[in-house]
Formats: structure tokens, C-alpha cells, sequence
């Protein structure tokens, strides 16, 4: 079975400065997707960042990027220059192997505040 | 609109009611499916579609829960005889290949 951890449930960050949101993951599957999303208080699931188990380079997207440790299963999400508009609750998912259905098993979240 | 809706977008209930909740997904993803996220939780899987074809679904989704795909296009999800422990956001998503987009949701409250 496929397990997420988050073990931060809330964050504070100023804005401008950088985060890092923890995320650690347990699977058997050799092959599987990493996932972060983020979800404003309006509710809607926001696309963030993939990274494949498969990948050899840490992805990124804008100001965001995922630091990928397998060896330690972790993936932590790196926010760069916070802003206001990134106080959210985010969450890391994981998905498993093609054929699997690629449904999703997400973690509990963490609540960002960013803070002038 | 190139996203993924649902609705209603809130619904409340008395406990016994059936509710019916729709989603209409991105029109060229093959695949559907359908999150319940209770507060201070993460999403948790309920039930995936390929094309019409329902393919797995959740222990947490008991008989008083169904969910189709006619034609596989857009997708309900009925709750009959719905109970308080039912009160929780529902959220849709659909994929073509790696990347989910999900729905606003639609929150159920069960009185």
C-alpha cells in the first residue's frame, strides 16, 4: 500500500523568503508519480509540480521545485520568493504504477501563512 | 470553459435523502474520478473511470454510494439514504495522460 506523510501541519513564512513544505512517501512500486497541489480556502485543487520516480533531475516549475530524494523517499516542495497569494493548504500526493488506474493517495496537507 | 465543473457547488440534506452531484470533465480526458475530502484531510479516492468502464472503486464507497459514466462523458455520483459521516467535500478530477485537474468540488452537508 501506498503511504503519504506530511508531518508539518501548519508553516509560516515571510514574504519574499523561501519554504520548504516536507513530504515523505512509502511504496514497494518501483515505478510511480509524485505529485504537489495546492488548495486556496475556495476549495479547487491546484496542479503544482510532478516529478516521476523515474526522473534524474529534481523538477521545477516557475518558482517552484521539488526536491527529490529517493534513496530517503522524500520530495519536498521548495517555494522560492513567497507571496501573499501562496498562503494555502498544500498537498502531496502519490500516484502508482501505469495499469494501476492512477488514482491518487494524498497526505494530510500543510497550511502555509505567508506574512508580510 | 476548458476546466473541469461540478455541480451543485453546495448542498445541504436531511440525514435519509439521496443526493445526486455531477461532473463534467475536460472533454478529451478518458479518465474520471471522484475524491471525498472531509476537513483537515487530504483527498481520499472513491471511485475511477476509463471511458465508461468503471474500473475500481474504494472500500470506502459503501452500496448506499454509485457512480456512472454514461457514454463516457460526464459523471454522477449518487449517496442514498445519506447519514451525517457522509458531510465531506466532493471533488471530481480527470486525466488524459499524467496530469489531474480537478473540479471546485461540491460540498455536502448532512443535517
Amino acid at each position: 500500500a501506498q503511504k503519504i506523510t506530511q508531518t508539518q501541519p501548519g508553516m509560516f513564512v515571510q514574504e519574499k523568503e523561501a519554504v520548504t513544505l516536507d513530504c515523505t512517501y512509502d511504496t514497494s512500486d518501483q515505478s510511480y508519480g509524485l505529485f504537489w497541489y495546492k488548495q486556496p480556502s475556495s476549495g479547487e485543487m491546484i496542479f503544482l509540480i510532478y516529478q516521476g520516480s523515474y526522473d534524474e533531475q529534481n523538477a521545477t516549475e516557475g518558482r517552484y521545485s521539488l526536491n527529490f530524494q529517493k534513496a530517503r523517499k522524500s520530495a519536498n516542495l521548495v517555494i522560492s520568493a513567497s507571496q501573499l497569494g501562496d498562503s494555502a493548504m498544500y498537498f502531496c500526493a502519490m500516484r502508482g504504477p501505469p495499469g494501476g488506474g492512477n488514482k491518487l493517495t494524498f497526505g494530510t496537507g500543510t497550511q502555509l501563512k505567508v506574512e508580510l | 470553459d476548458t476546466g473541469v465543473s461540478q455541480n451543485p457547488r453546495h448542498k445541504i440534506t436531511k440525514r435519509g435523502q439521496n443526493v445526486t452531484f455531477r461532473c463534467d470533465p475536460i472533454s478529451e480526458h478518458n479518465r474520471l474520478y471522484w475524491y471525498r475530502q472531509t476537513l483537515g484531510q487530504g483527498p481520499e479516492f472513491l471511485t475511477y473511470f476509463q471511458n465508461e468502464a468503471q474500473l475500481e472503486k474504494s472500500r470506502l464507497l459503501s452500496d448506499r454510494f454509485s457512480a456512472e459514466r454514461p457514454k463516457g462523458s460526464f459523471s454522477t455520483l449518487e449517496i442514498q439514504r445519506t447519514e451525517q459521516g457522509d458531510s465531506a467535500m466532493y471533488l471530481c478530477a480527470s486525466s488524459l495522460n499524467r496530469q489531474r485537474v480537478f473540479g471546485p468540488g461540491t460540498r455536502l452537508t448532512v443535517l
